[in-house]
């Protein structure tokens, strides 16, 4: 199995809604990553989970909260979101962290999150 | 200035043509990354690069370290190639820091 698998594709909600964003792979990756993109732009990091532990956040608002519960599994947890959040949410995962040499990314397919 | 500049920024071409993006970087890098996006879909990695020359259908990646300098191409164009193409190097940080893409249309 080589890909990253995102759930649920579509996703729109209000801005007082509660709402998840999966990702799951089963490459046996210990790095795990989600990534906001733009129409038109290139994706912007958000979080990276090293050995399911967070390693980096890249000062995202507390409305979005990442969770690894195990080193198959990525979630993204929303809470009162703004409309400028809309974007393409992509999770990524690769073999080891980042500071490994060999380190390709592998991208899911993204959840297109509408928030009204 | 980007750290990572691509052109050209769109790109139209004939079905079959010889096609040819650029990227260029000005920072120190361990890998380069050339990735593939079709409108509104996730992102797929074409290569990964640190040096030479690296071939996988259609598809040829080459990387001038000194330069700093990459290039996509792609032979036999065809119009499933649409997409965007996005340039993408590993830097200091093992972060990967984007281009702004090279959107490609190729017309049958």
């Amino acid at each position: 199995d080589t890909e990253v698998t995102q759930t649920p594709k579509h996703l729109v909600m209000g801005m007082t809604n509660k709402k998840s964003l999966k990702c799951e792979q089963h490459m046996g990756h210990r790095a795990m990553y989600w990534y906001k993109q733009k129409a038109k732009k290139p994706p912007e990091l958000m979080f990276v989970y090293s050995y399911e532990k967070l390693s980096i956040n890249e000062s995202v608002p507390s409305r979005f909260s990442p969770e690894c519960p195990n080193s198959s599994l990525l979630n993204l947890h929303l809470h009162a979101l703004q409309p400028e959040d809309s974007a393409l949410y992509l999770c990524a995962s690769s073999q080891e962290g980042l500071s490994t040499l060999y380190n390709e990314q592998f991208f899911g397919p993204g959840t297109r999150l509408t928030v009204l | 200035k980007n750290e990572v500049e691509q052109s050209p920024q769109n790109l139209t071409a004939q079905e079959g043509e010889f096609i040819t993006i650029n990227c260029s970087y000005s920072v120190g890098i361990s890998a380069l990354h050339w990735l593939q996006q079709h409108p509104g879909g996730g992102i797929v990695s074409l290569f990964m690069l640190s040096s030479g020359k690296k071939k996988h259908g259609r598809l040829i990646a080459t990387i001038n370290i000194q330069e700093k300098h990459s290039s996509l191409h792609i032979t036999a164009s065809h119009p499933r190639d649409s997409a965007v193409y996005i340039c993408a190097v590993r830097g200091d940080t093992g972060k990967l820091i984007f281009g702004q893409g090279t959107t490609l249309q190729v017309k049958p």
